[in-house]
């Protein structure tokens, strides 16, 4: 079975510094793994993803993710944060071979401050 | 490109209503998903469908919830009787093999 866990439901961090919001999954399969961010009032939205290949991973505005397979780990980092980054993130996990569904993880509350 | 559909944005209605929630998946996409999102619960697949067909629907929360996913391209979840405690922001998403979920900017539920 696939499962997700973000630690910390809210991250507080100051503009300018680094972001760092924890995913730790488990998969009974080789996982693709995601990376989505919501912000207030929208649906949510693809910040990057792993599939295959390059462990580190670049996703839009400036964030990034590696996937550590021996730590079961896809952490999102971001070496700067902006007040535009205050959001909802979420990670993700699919097995691809039962149909596409995701397992989503509970969520991380970024909040920056000025 | 259209992203997912959905409609209405926002639906406020009286308890015992019968509520009707629209999603139109990407074009080319064969998996259908519904979520609810509260503050209380997070995000909660209630049901999704591959090609058209339900596929698990275990996270519905009661009877008075139903999909349908007539064809690829529409698919409905309706709530009847409607209740306060269902009031919530319901999102669709639509994918296909190796893809990423696309989801649309929600439902916005209140029940009065």
């Amino acid at each position: 079975a696939q499962s997700v866990t973000q630690l910390g439901s809210h991250v507080s961090v100051s503009e300018g510094a680094l972001v760092l919001l924890r995913c730790n999954y488990s998969s009974s399969v080789p996982p693709y793994l995601f990376w989505y961010v919501q912000y207030p009032n929208q649906g949510l939205q693809l910040l990057l993803k792993y599939t295959t290949g390059a462990t580190l991973v670049k996703g839009i505005n400036g964030f990034e993710a590696e996937f550590k397979k021996s730590e079961t780990s896809f952490h999102l980092t971001k070496p700067s944060a902006h007040m535009s980054d205050a959001a909802e993130y979420f990670c993700a996990v699919s097995d691809q071979g039962t149909g596409n569904q995701f397992y989503f993880g509970t969520g991380t509350s970024l909040t920056v401050i000025p | 490109d259209a992203g997912v559909i959905q409609s209405p944005r926002h639906e406020v209605t009286e308890m015992g209503q019968e509520v009707t929630l629209r999603c139109k998946p990407i074009s080319g996409h064969n998996s259908l998903f519904w979520y609810r999102q509260t503050m209380m619960r997070g995000l909660e697949l209630l049901i999704y469908f591959n090609n058209n067909v339900p596929i698990d629907d275990s996270g519905m929360p009661e009877d008075r919830f139903s999909a349908k996913m007539p064809n690829a391209s529409f698919s409905t979840l309706k709530i009847q009787p409607s209740e306060p405690r269902d009031s919530a922001v319901y999102f669709c998403a639509s994918t296909r093999v190796g893809q990423p979920q696309h989801f649309g900017d929600g439902t916005r539920l209140s029940i009065l």
